[in-house]
């Protein structure tokens, strides 16, 4: 079983309008981190923001938001007013446990296309 | 600045040759990582290391090897036992864990012909 699923292989938006990126995960760990990273076409991955899953308050950083539902294990992304910018490729993943270096596992992706 | 270099940007490689991405960070970070992307795949992990001369396969190493003689450096080479090499690589560092996530160079893509 896929340990992080992204079920939206593709999404479109209209600049200025939120946009919410699914993610799903499937772990048996209590403690764990969930990740969302953006990749533009140039290949680089960005980190945009964290989520433990012992912080009882979703994270925000400013635009990015994540919210956070433990019970149904899913942590989607809301970009709030899209920019032509923000089009790229969109990759949830998740550190289970809380060895210092354990590794990430990443979901498939999701393309996020924001129009004018 | 502090980050992560990997070179070439683009490579291409006869089949039957081995050939080898260099990765090299000066972040000081303790842990090192090899990911694969191909289109629709997202990333899947090759081999990563926590230590100085110690590394750990990750969930496709077949045809791939490492070597980590030195903390700034993560060298992966490409053998010709990677029947399907063509894919975009990408390497990362870390820190030990908790809220910190990777710090990933910008890529090489290899191209067999």
């Amino acid at each position: 079983a896929q340990k992080i699923t992204q079920t939206q292989p593709g999404m479109f938006v209209q600049e200025k309008e939120a946009v919410t990126l699914d993610c799903t995960y499937d772990t048996s760990d209590q403690s764990y981190g969930l990740f969302w990273y953006k990749q533009p076409s140039s290949g680089e991955m960005i980190f945009l923001i964290y989520q433990g899953s012992y912080d009882e308050q979703n994270a925000t950083e400013g635009r990015y938001s994540l919210n956070f539902q433990k019970a149904r294990k899913s942590a989607n992304l809301v970009i709030s007013a899209s920019q032509l910018g923000d089009s790229a490729m969109y990759f949830c993943a998740m550190r289970e446990g809380r060895s210092g270096y354990s590794t990430l596992t990443f979901g498939k992706g999701t393309m996020l296309l924001v129009s004018p | 600045d502090g980050g992560i270099t990997q070179s070439p940007k683009y490579l291409f490689r006869k089949e039957g040759q081995n050939v080898t991405l260099s990765c090299e960070q000066n972040l000081n970070h303790d842990a090192m990582y090899w990911y694969r992307q191909d289109p629709g795949q997202g990333l899947r992990l090759i081999y990563y290391s926590q230590i100085v001369n110690d590394f750990q396969k990750g969930d496709i190493a077949e045809g791939y090897s490492v070597s980590r003689e030195k903390k700034e450096s993560f060298p992966l080479t490409v053998t010709s036992a990677q029947k399907n090499p063509t894919a975009f690589y990408l390497c990362a560092s870390s820190i030990q864990g908790g809220s910190y996530g990777y710090t990933f160079g910008s890529g090489t893509r290899l191209t067999v012909v």
